[in-house]
C-alpha cells in the first residue's frame, strides 16, 4: 500500500459548486498535513496546513483531518474557473514531505 | 513577500553532462529540500538539508546527485552525469525552524537530450 493515496482525476465540476478533494494515508507517523495548489508548469503553492484532527477554514477553503481514519479533505466553496489546477496533499514527519499524486480539478464556467 | 527563487527556469543539456541547479531559499529558513516532478507524474522527494548536511535522502538521490550550500544563501543541486530520465521539473523548497510549512520555488525545467 502506498503511503499516500490520492485520486488523480480529472475532476470536472460547474462553477459555483462545492468541491471535495481527498487523500488517505497509511503511516501513523505523519504529523502535519498540507494542501498545495499547482498550476501547469509552476511550483506548488501552499494553500493550507493543519496539525490536529478537525477543521480549519480560510476563506473559501476548508481543510479537514481525521487521524483516526487516516483521511484528509480539502473543500472549496463557490468554486471559480481560476481554481482549476492540480491539488496536492502533502504529509510531513520529522523531515521532508510525502506528496499524493495530485488531483486535476477543472471548474467549468 | 519573501519567496524561494530558482535559476535557471529552463536548462537544456546533453546526456552525460553535469548540471547545477540553483536555489535561493527564504533568508531565515533553515531546512532546504529538493524535489522533482517528471512530466505528468507526482512530486517526488529527493533530499533534505539542515545544518550544512544532508538529513534525509530518497532512493532517487544516488551518487550522481549532490547538494551544497556554498555561501550561506544559495542551495545547489548538482547532477554529475545526466541521463535522459533525469528530465523533469526540479523544485527547491525551504522552511523555518518553528513552522512546518514548506515554500516552493517556481522550479527549473531540466531537459536532457
Amino acid at each position: 500500500q502506498k503511503e499516500v493515496e490520492q485520486d488523480p482525476g480529472p475532476l470536472s465540476v460547474p462553477e459555483g459548486a462545492i468541491v471535495s478533494l481527498n487523500c488517505t494515508y497509511s503511516n501513523s507517523a505523519f504529523q502535519y498535513f498540507m494542501w498545495y495548489r499547482q498550476y501547469s508548469r509552476k511550483g506548488p503553492e501552499l494553500l493550507m496546513y493543519t496539525y490536529s484532527s478537525g477543521n480549519k477554514e480560510d476563506g473559501r477553503f476548508t481543510a479537514q483531518v481525521d487521524k483516526s481514519s487516516k483521511y484528509i479533505s480539502l473543500f472549496i466553496r463557490d468554486s471559480q474557473p481560476s481554481d482549476s489546477a492540480t491539488y496536492l496533499c502533502a504529509m510531513s514527519r520529522a523531515d521532508g514531505l510525502t506528496f499524493g499524486k495530485g488531483t486535476h480539478l477543472i471548474i467549468q464556467p | 513577500e519573501p519567496e524561494v527563487t530558482q535559476t535557471p527556469s529552463h536548462q537544456v543539456t546533453q546526456m552525460g553532462q553535469e548540471v547545477i541547479l540553483r536555489c535561493v531559499p527564504i533568508s531565515n529558513h533553515l531546512y532546504f529540500y529538493w524535489y522533482r516532478q517528471i512530466l505528468g507524474q507526482k512530486v517526488e522527494f529527493l533530499v533534505s538539508f539542515y545544518n550544512n548536511e544532508i538529513s534525509e535522502k530518497s532512493e532517487i538521490f544516488d551518487d550522481q546527485f549532490s547538494v551544497e550550500r556554498p555561501d550561506g544563501s544559495n542551495f545547489t543541486l548538482k547532477i554529475r552525469s545526466t541521463k535522459l530520465e533525469d528530465s523533469a521539473m526540479y523544485f527547491c523548497a525551504s522552511r523555518g525552524l518553528t513552522n512546518t510549512e514548506a515554500f516552493f520555488g517556481q522550479g527549473t525545467r531540466l531537459t536532457v537530450v
